[in-house]
């Protein structure tokens, strides 16, 4: 099975502009949960979806914003970016709703997104 | 709310030599507990888990952490490092489906 794949790899934007990053999960996981990652905060989480709805949200103000399609592909959208948002963006796909208490996270290659 | 602590947030070693990467959490109820690795450039990998059962968990390439529920400590060991070991890696605790992370400790192996 391929694995989780993100898109673009990299990604450099001014400030004020908005962006859109992009994640396929592995085939057959209906969640998606993403990440950013930044020297200063280390890895925070953002939100969570499955079955095209939000599950979880982490603790980050509205300019960041999310969905999932019905083929569980999803996108994370950035408006008014600021130079913090420079970060490098984590996409992670389970199987979810399999009743277990637990569902494995599997990690893409990450986005590296730069303010300027 | 659960956290994870990482104290050392650099590990330099010389090759052969052991090595022991420290993790802490809280948490009042069942954990799920993990280290992932991130080598430059590149996204997480989940290196070992702590589920349930067996306290001491070992991964594929000699890794092993031991799960020390009195202490509330998930600790990483290898006994012999190699160069190729050089990364970032990342303790974590599972809770209600999503991964908290600590602040990640960078081993560099010497040559």
């Amino acid at each position: 099975k391929a694995g989780v794949t993100q898109t673009p790899r990299y990604l450099i934007k001014t400030r004020g502009q908005q962006v859109t990053l992009s994640c396929s999960p592995i085939s057959g996981h209906r969640s998606v949960s993403w990440y950013q990652q930044t020297p200063g905060q280390g890895l925070q989480f953002l939100f969570e979806y499955f079955s095209e709805t939000q599950r979880n949200k982490g603790n980050f103000p509205g300019r960041f914003s999310g969905r999932q399609f019905s083929n569980s592909r999803s996108e994370m959208n950035v408006s008014t970016l600021e130079l913090g948002d420079s970060a490098l963006y984590l996409c992670a796909s389970s199987l979810r709703g399999s009743g277990a208490s637990y569902n494995e996270q599997f990690f893409g290659p990450g986005t590296r997104l730069t303010v300027l | 709310a659960q956290s994870v602590t990482q104290l050392d947030s650099q590990v330099p070693v010389f090759e052969e030599a052991p090595v022991e990467l420290r993790c802490n959490y809280s948490s009042s109820v069942s954990v799920y507990l993990f280290w992932y690795v991130q080598y430059p450039n590149q996204g997480l990998q989940l290196l070992l888990k702590y589920l349930s059962g067996s306290t001491l968990v070992e991964s594929i390439n000699g890794f092993e952490a031991e799960f020390n529920k009195s202490q509330t400590s998930f600790h990483l060991r290898k006994p012999s490092v190699h160069i190729s070991d050089t990364a970032e890696y990342f303790c974590a605790v599972y809770n209600t489906d999503k991964l908290i992370f600590g602040t990640g400790t960078r081993l560099q192996v010497f040559p």
